[in-house]
């Protein structure tokens, strides 16, 4: 079954950096995934879709201080010189013929 | 600008019936699969349906299945959830998003609530 799992949450400190983890299920390691953010109360936003080898395309606008990385069946997302709009829950996303997987979430605070 | 502006929502109650549409602009809409995706209450994202480009596919989440349908008009550029036999569990807000490369949601809406209670 294709599951992802995150952290519930994570913080760090303003100018800060911090990495989120998304970990693919057993059988599915080389799947890309797409990482999303939602500020509170609002929509999501598409951040950028990661693939196995650890590259990686960005949505329009999204900050240079957004990067991606893999390793195995983990797919991270890291966050550089934190600002205090990054403060948002974070959602990584797969997918197979016929469905659509989120992860649970990880809730990031900004110290 | 490209756009995705969810409506239809609303309080319904337990067994009823409501139907949301998603009006898109800024892009192509006829090329593109489309998605529904749902957030509960304080909970994560959930993926609800998808449709390919020409209707000739869809997809559901086991939980919906047999109650929901979705649809879409690409002369109107618009998207369709027809939910049926609704429960309070299907209370959410619900997002459309436009898929890239059919596979994942790279533009979403702002949402339109559903609250399902007697």
């Amino acid at each position: 079954q294709l599951v992802l799992t995150q952290s519930p949450s994570a913080s760090a400190s303003l100018g800060a950096s911090v990495k989120l983890t998304c970990t693919l299920s057993s059988g599915h390691s080389t799947y890309a995934i797409a990482w999303h953010q939602q500020q509170s109360a609002k929509g999501p936003r598409y951040l950028m879709k990661l693939n196995s080898d650890g590259s990686h395309s960005k949505g329009d606008g999204v900050p240079d201080r957004f990067s991606g990385s893999s390793s195995g069946a983990e797919r991270y997302l890291t966050i550089s010189s934190l600002q205090s709009e990054d403060e948002a829950d974070y959602y990584c996303q797969t997918w197979d013929t016929g469905i659509r997987v989120f992860g649970g979430g990880t809730k990031l605070t900004v110290l | 600008e490209v756009q995705l502006v969810e409506s239809g929502g609303g309080l319904v109650q337990p067994g009823g019936s409501l139907r949301l549409s998603c009006a898109a602009s800024g892009f192509t809409f006829s090329i593109y699969w489309m998605s529904w995706v749902r957030q509960a209450p304080g909970k994560g994202l959930e993926w609800v349906a998808n449709i390919k480009q020409d209707g000739s596919e869809k997809y559901y989440v086991d939980s919906v299945k047999g109650r929901f349908s979705i649809s879409r008009d690409n002369a109107k550029n618009s998207l369709y959830l027809q939910m049926d036999s609704l429960r309070a569990e299907d209370t959410a807000v619900y997002y459309c998003a436009k898929e890239k490369y059919s596979k994942y949601c790279d533009v979403w809406g702002q949402g339109t609530t559903v609250t399902v209670s007697s």
